[in-house]
């Protein structure tokens, strides 16, 4: 089965720091990357995304980084704010598959 | 422009008993694909529907079906309810084909089978 592996489950920051997640994919077949912000009681936002024909990618705050090589991309949330405790969930999506989720990790900033 | 919505938001139903989960996607987006969300599994693709036709569908039984309407909104119904059924079910919506277009999430339903 295609999978993403998520890696930390769990991640607990000080406010300001640098919170990274990272996920690794098997399927070279693979050609779009989004993370996903989800809160208690809500569907999953999309937050960034990303596609293999560029190293990085960033939007305020939030950078992805995409390593086609080693079929690996993370999630860096620069300055992390107590506002962005929330679960994140990376996916993976080849032609008209749907997505693929890693597991999803629990961030919580510490004020 | 307003969200995905679904519903109905929670649901309650007896094991043996089928369900219809109903999403309306955004303004304009013709694609709609259903997930399952359970704390065990995680996130998992049911399927995608595009101009009222299914494009591809994920690894669960022919108890799950859905369909989608020629105004884009999309149903999908569960016969036959088990246990193991109880999840959120969460609808994603596209501009166009999903290869080409990003997903929009619903705030999904939450289905509890007893």
């Amino acid at each position: 089965q295609q999978q993403v592996k998520q890696s930390p489950q769990s991640l607990i920051v000080q406010k300001g720091g640098i919170s990274i997640i990272n996920c690794a994919y098997e399927n070279t077949a693979f050609d779009y990357f989004p993370w996903y912000q989800q809160f208690p009681g809500k569907g999953p936002a999309l937050l960034i995304a990303i596609r293999p024909d560029v190293s990085e990618k960033k939007e305020g705050r939030f950078t992805i980084s995409f390593n086609k090589s080693a079929k690996q991309f993370s999630l860096h949330i620069m300055d992390s704010q107590p506002g962005d405790s929330a679960t994140y969930f990376c996916a993976s999506k080849g032609g008209a598959d749907g997505l693929t989720f890693g597991k999803g990790t629990h961030l919580i900033i510490q004020p | 422009k307003a969200g995905v919505t679904q519903t109905p938001r929670y649901l309650i139903k007896t094991r043996g008993q089928q369900v219809t989960l109903s999403c309306s996607p955004i303004s304009g987006h013709r694609s709609v694909s259903w997930y399952q969300q359970t704390p065990g599994q995680g996130l998992q693709f049911l399927f995608e529907y595009f101009s009222e036709t299914q494009r591809n569908k994920g690894n669960f039984p022919g108890r799950f079906s859905g369909r989608q309407f020629s105004n884009s909104r999309s149903e999908m119904n569960v016969s036959t309810l088990e246990l193991g059924d109880s999840a959120l079910y969460l609808c994603a919506s596209s501009l166009g084909p999903t290869e080409a277009s990003e997903q929009y999430f619903g705030p999904g339903t939450r289905l509890t089978v007893t």
